[in-house]
């Protein structure tokens, strides 16, 4: 089973700087890894798949990047409304998806 | 607008079964899309349960300790999930999702581009 590492475990910085959030995998996921945000009572959204595309209606402030077993969710400018805690996923290998335990993201 | 609406019991005892269903509106379950369940138990990670195409085609976590089926009904545009004997490590949020893929460079990816709101089945006696 490929065990996704996301890291830090929390980050809290102030609106207008930037975030880099972590995902390493334990053996090699090419690009196939997906970014979710999530707020407290609502579903998961996913915000980049394959490792670097933007979903729908995802504002460019948001970037991922990396392949093989390193990648990173970057988040320039932020804003309050990012305050989440995000996810990554990683797809094709027994079990068929995993995901990472999360980064939670507080904007002070 | 593509929408999953779970429903199910909210409390489920010991040893007992658990099923809910999925309703989706929006578009038809008969397209190139599987559908996913996945859960959250209370300050723990997410954990995929299983999916399935509307063809009956399925996969599951081998992982998982209680044993899953997932099922569909064309007809009813509705997907359900069932777990048997199911204890208080079974207590989650869970939630349906459409599976989506994109390919490239001869290989590809699936994640899950919409999501149900979510609903808690509490394992308790």
């Amino acid at each position: 089973e490929i065990v996704l590492t996301q890291s830090p475990g929390t980050l809290s910085l102030s609106p207008g700087e930037r975030a880099t959030l972590s995902c390493r995998a334990s053996q090699s996921v090419s690009r196939s890894l997906a970014w979710y945000q999530r707020k407290p009572g609502q579903a998961p959204r996913v915000f980049i798949y394959e490792a670097t595309t933007r979903a729908t209606g995802i504002p460019d402030r948001f970037s991922g990047a990396g392949s093989g077993t390193e990648f990173t969710l970057t988040i320039s400018r932020l804003e309050p409304e990012d305050s989440a805690v995000y996810y990554c996923q990683q797809y094709g290998d027994s079990p068929l998806y995993t995901f990472g335990q999360g980064t939670k993201l507080e904007i002070k | 607008q593509v929408q999953l609406q779970e429903s199910g019991p909210g409390l489920v005892k010991p040893s007992g079964t658990l099923s809910l269903t999925c309703s989706v509106s929006g578009a038809s379950i008969i397209s190139t899309h599987w559908w996913g369940w996945v859960r959250q138990p209370p300050g723990k990670g997410l954990e995929w349960i299983g999916e399935i195409y509307h063809r009956g085609n399925t996969n599951y976590n081998p992982s998982l300790k209680s044993p899953v089926a997932i099922s569909v009904d064309n007809s009813k545009n509705q997907f359900s999930l069932t777990l048997t004997s199911v204890t208080a490590a079974d207590t989650a949020v869970y939630y349906c999702a459409r599976v989506s893929g994109s390919c490239s460079g001869g290989r590809c990816t699936n994640f899950f581009d919409v999501w149900g709101q979510g609903t808690l089945v509490t394992v308790s006696s």
